[in-house]
């Protein structure tokens, strides 16, 4: 398996505070992606990045900011979580862009 | 234009049958068409990926079609087995501009009955 590690794996917030979402990678790949998964709606690209302090929005990037200060970690910030950001989250990693590699996921839950 | 269309939602076959999913596509700039398996509690994982110069690749039981005048491909599971029950998700991507951003589409949850 790819050395991606998400964490937290289970998080449950309240509505309106910030939440951090933090993805380690070991295998140096360039790419870095954040994806959220529900039901109906597939996978939906959140942010991307292509280098360190290199990121760009995705189709559903409103209400998230992301970092990523060092090749290895990625961080995925909920500014003021809302209950419609209830979720799975999968970060992923990529070298060239041919072959995506996916984390365990993050199951955020916002009360 | 960035959209992937998958069908059906949800495949139900008997052991040893042939699964079919379908996919479309817009966008005549994406160049890269994965296929994602994903079992429950866990990340998808690349199952198979196709480019648009070849019209079909085949890795053991699994194979993608591709037609790129209509602008879709499909995944074809031969000798379906239980073990392949999960969602599948096809993707595609367009590595040309470098952004590398793979768009999926909706998921096919598969059930293989024994």
């Amino acid at each position: 398996d790819a050395g991606i590690t998400q964490s937290p794996r289970h998080k449950v917030t309240e509505t309106g505070t910030p939440v951090t979402l933090r993805c380690h990678q070991t295998e140096n790949h360039r790419y870095m992606y954040w994806y959220r998964q529900d039901p109906g709606h597939g996978l939906r690209l959140i942010h991307y990045s292509y280098g360190v302090k290199d990121t760009d929005k995705g189709e559903v990037s409103d209400g998230y900011s992301v970092s990523r200060s060092k090749t290895e970690d990625f961080l995925l910030t909920l500014e003021s979580a809302t209950s419609s950001q209830t979720s799975v989250y999968f970060c992923a990693i990529s070298e060239r862009g041919v072959e995506a590699f996916f984390g365990q996921g993050t199951r955020l839950t916002v009360v | 234009q960035q959209q992937v269309k998958q069908s059906p939602q949800s495949l139900i076959v008997q052991k040893g049958g042939i699964s079919i999913i379908n996919c479309a596509y817009e966008n005549t700039a994406f160049d890269y068409f994965p296929w994602y398996q994903q079992f429950p509690g866990k990340g998808p994982a690349l199952l198979i990926a196709i480019r648009p110069d070849v019209s079909e690749k085949k890795e053991g039981r699994f194979t993608i079609s591709f037609n790129k005048s209509a602008k879709q491909f499909s995944l074809h599971i031969m000798d379906s087995q239980p073990g392949d029950s999960a969602t599948y998700f096809c993707a595609a991507s367009k590595g040309a501009s470098g952004t590398y951003k793979y768009i999926f589409g909706t998921g096919t949850r598969l059930k293989v009955l024994a």
